[in-house]
Formats: structure tokens, C-alpha cells, sequence
């Protein structure tokens, strides 16, 4: 079974700085989806950015970046410009490919972030 | 667009009780999920439909019980509570082909006494 571990289960950041959240996962396929969620205060899961393994080049999503080491099963996220609404909890999840497989997601258990004004 | 509506927002149970947590969509999607979210553990899945009339099981199954009889509706049932169902739960729904992009409900936050 896969998994998806996320060692930092706070980070805090300075508005306007950069941060970086660490993700890796175990897993024996070579086709899958990689993603972060964000959390904020208000409950809702909003999807941040998502990673199709077979692509070698890293997603973006405006301020948002990942740092994609498929040899290392490395899925960071980094965060650029940090603002006040980025504080939220960020999950790192994980999804076998194949289009008409399964929805299921694996989960990280989240890093709370905090921007300091 | 309404995208996903769970409801009840808040619900306290009694050990015992029975009750259903409601989920519709109106996105026309194939599947649908729930997780639950219990403090530091993430969200772990619970049951997941890949469409009308096809139920699955998740990571936790055990006290729930789910049927898909149309698109759009997803209902998941706790048929005797038990405080280790105290959490937050989610409602899910994706288009497959667009994997893993999950369009999630605003959550229940249920109390089992």
C-alpha cells in the first residue's frame, strides 16, 4: 500500500518570505498523481497543484511550485511571495494512475502553516 | 454552482444512535468519496462510488454503510454510533479523467457522546 509522510507538522514563514513543505511517499508504481491540498480555517479542502508522475517537469500554479524528485519519492511545495491567506493546513496526497482507475486518495497528515504579518 | 453540499454542518449523536450525513452533487461526477478527519491523521477514506449502484470500501469502513442509487446523491449511514466515529467528515466527488481532482463538501462535524 502507499504512503504519503509529511515530517513537518508546523512551519511558520514571514509574510512575503519564501517556505518550502516537505513530502515523500512509498510506492512501487510508476504511474501516479501527486497533489496539494490546502486547508485554511474555514474547513474547506482546496486544491493547490497537481503533479502527473510521467511529467518530468515541476507544476506551477502562480506562487505556488513543486520540487518533483520522482528517483527519490520527493514531493515538496514551495511557497513564494507567503501571504496572510496562505495560512491553512497543507496536505500532500497521492493517487494510483490510470484514467479509469479509482478516485482514492492516500494522505499525508498535514503541516499547519502560520505567516507572520 | 452549488458543487458539493454535505449536510448537516454539526451534528451530536449519543452512543447507540443511528443517523445518515447527506451528500449531493451537481457536477454530473462519476465518483464520490468520504473521508474522516481526526486530528493528526489526515483525511483517510471511508467508502468511495464509481457510480450509480457501485459501492467500495476505503481504509475505515468498519460502522458505515453507503449506497449510490443516483448520480448525484451519496449518503453515508452510521448505524450505531460509537465515540471512536467522533471527527470530521468529508464528502468528495471528481471526474476521473481529471485524476484526483477532488471537489470537496464544506464537512460535518459530528460529536458522538
Amino acid at each position: 500500500a502507499q504512503t504519503v509522510t509529511q515530517s513537518q507538522p508546523e512551519m511558520s514563514v514571514q509574510e512575503a518570505e519564501t517556505v518550502t513543505l516537505s513530502c515523500t511517499y512509498d510506492t512501487s508504481e510508476s504511474d501516479y498523481y501527486l497533489f496539494w491540498y490546502k486547508q485554511p480555517p474555514s474547513r474547506q479542502m482546496i486544491l493547490v497543484i497537481r503533479q502527473e508522475a510521467y511529467k518530468q517537469q515541476n507544476a506551477t500554479e502562480n506562487r505556488f511550485s513543486v520540487n518533483f524528485q520522482k528517483a527519490a519519492k520527493s514531493f515538496s511545495l514551495k511557497i513564494s511571495d507567503s501571504q496572510l491567506g496562505d495560512a491553512a493546513m497543507y496536505f500532500c496526497a497521492y493517487r494510483s494512475g490510470g484514467q479509469g482507475g479509482s478516485e482514492k486518495l492516500v494522505f499525508g497528515k498535514g503541516t499547519k502553516l502560520t505567516v507572520n504579518p | 454552482n452549488a458543487g458539493v453540499t454535505q449536510t448537516p454542518k454539526f451534528q451530536v449523536l449519543k452512543t447507540g444512535q443511528s443517523m445518515t450525513l447527506q451528500c449531493a452533487q451537481d457536477m454530473n461526477h462519476e465518483y464520490m468519496s468520504w473521508y474522516r478527519q481526526d486530528p493528526g491523521m489526515g483525511l483517510r477514506l471511508i467508502h468511495y462510488s464509481v457510480g450509480a449502484g457501485i459501492t467500495d470500501q476505503g481504509e475505515v469502513p468498519n460502522g458505515y454503510n453507503v449506497s449510490r442509487s443516483t448520480t448525484e446523491d451519496f449518503p453515508l449511514r452510521l448505524l450505531s454510533a460509537a465515540p471512536s466515529q467522533t471527527s470530521v467528515y468529508f464528502c468528495a466527488s471528481s471526474y476521473s479523467p481529471e485524476g484526483g481532482k477532488l471537489f470537496f463538501g464544506s464537512g460535518t462535524q459530528l460529536s458522538v457522546l
